[in-house]
């Protein structure tokens, strides 16, 4: 089946810092991919959808130079969260879409914490 | 906007024990409807969708668009079903999922 991998999967950072995760399709090519956010025992929470080759699209609320997305390849979105702080400390998570199916696969997640 | 609720953050059953994760949506055309399963140390994966109409590792769904709700259902469980599920809703020809809070099911012996 389709795979979906995000690097790194835990992450400690420095408040100030900017930290890039990684959402890589493996065995497909994936026009368009997703960025969620999900805290402690809360729900996944869509925060933007990349599209390959334009800018990311976000969802009401989140901040778009904070959280930069870029969609370089078919197979390849990434997340910068740019000076981060202790409140952006999260659990990050990507999905990409099979073009021919629709079907989402997700990514294993990253855990960020900003100290 | 659209919204899922999912009203159990746990559910303890018994093996062989009938099971049913509720679900209810809200959103004002007609959704496509997901379930999504995470094993433990493992990550989100798709489990069933309401158009497919097929039963997956025994749970079925049934969409009722009258009550909006899409409640899994299995008749017996196992203990191999503990696990967290997440229902999810896309407008329909989308693909940008919106989740309830998930309810974790736990089969105990």
């Amino acid at each position: 089946g389709a795979v979906v991998s995000q690097h790194p999967s835990r992450v400690i950072c420095k408040s100030g810092t900017s930290v890039k995760i990684e959402c890589r399709s493996l065995d497909f090519q994936a026009t368009t991919m997703f960025w969620y956010r999900q805290f402690p025992k809360q729900s996944l929470m869509l925060m933007a959808t990349s599209n390959e080759g334009s800018k990311a699209t976000y969802e009401q609320g989140v901040e778009k130079d904070k959280f930069l997305i870029n969609h370089a390849s078919l197979t390849l979105s990434t997340l910068t969260v740019t000076s981060a702080h202790p409140e952006d400390s999260s659990f990050y998570i990507c999905s990409a879409s099979l073009t021919a199916t629709g079907e989402l696969f997700f990514g294993e997640g990253s855990r960020l914490t900003v100290l | 906007a659209q919204r899922v609720t999912q009203p159990e953050k746990l559910l303890s059953v018994f093996k062989g024990a009938p099971v049913e994760l509720k679900c209810n949506y809200s959103y004002s055309g007609s959704p496509e409807l997901f379930w999504y399963v995470q094993y433990s140390r493992q990550r989100l994966q798709l489990l069933l969708r309401h158009i497919s109409r097929e039963s997956i590792k025994g749970f079925t769904a049934d969409l009722n668009k009258g009550e909006t709700s899409f409640h899994l259902k299995k008749p017996f469980a196992q203990e191999e079903d503990s696990a967290m599920y997440y229902c999810a809703l896309t407008p329909g020809g989308g693909n940008k999922l919106t989740f309830g809070t998930g309810t974790q099911l736990k089969v105990e012996l």
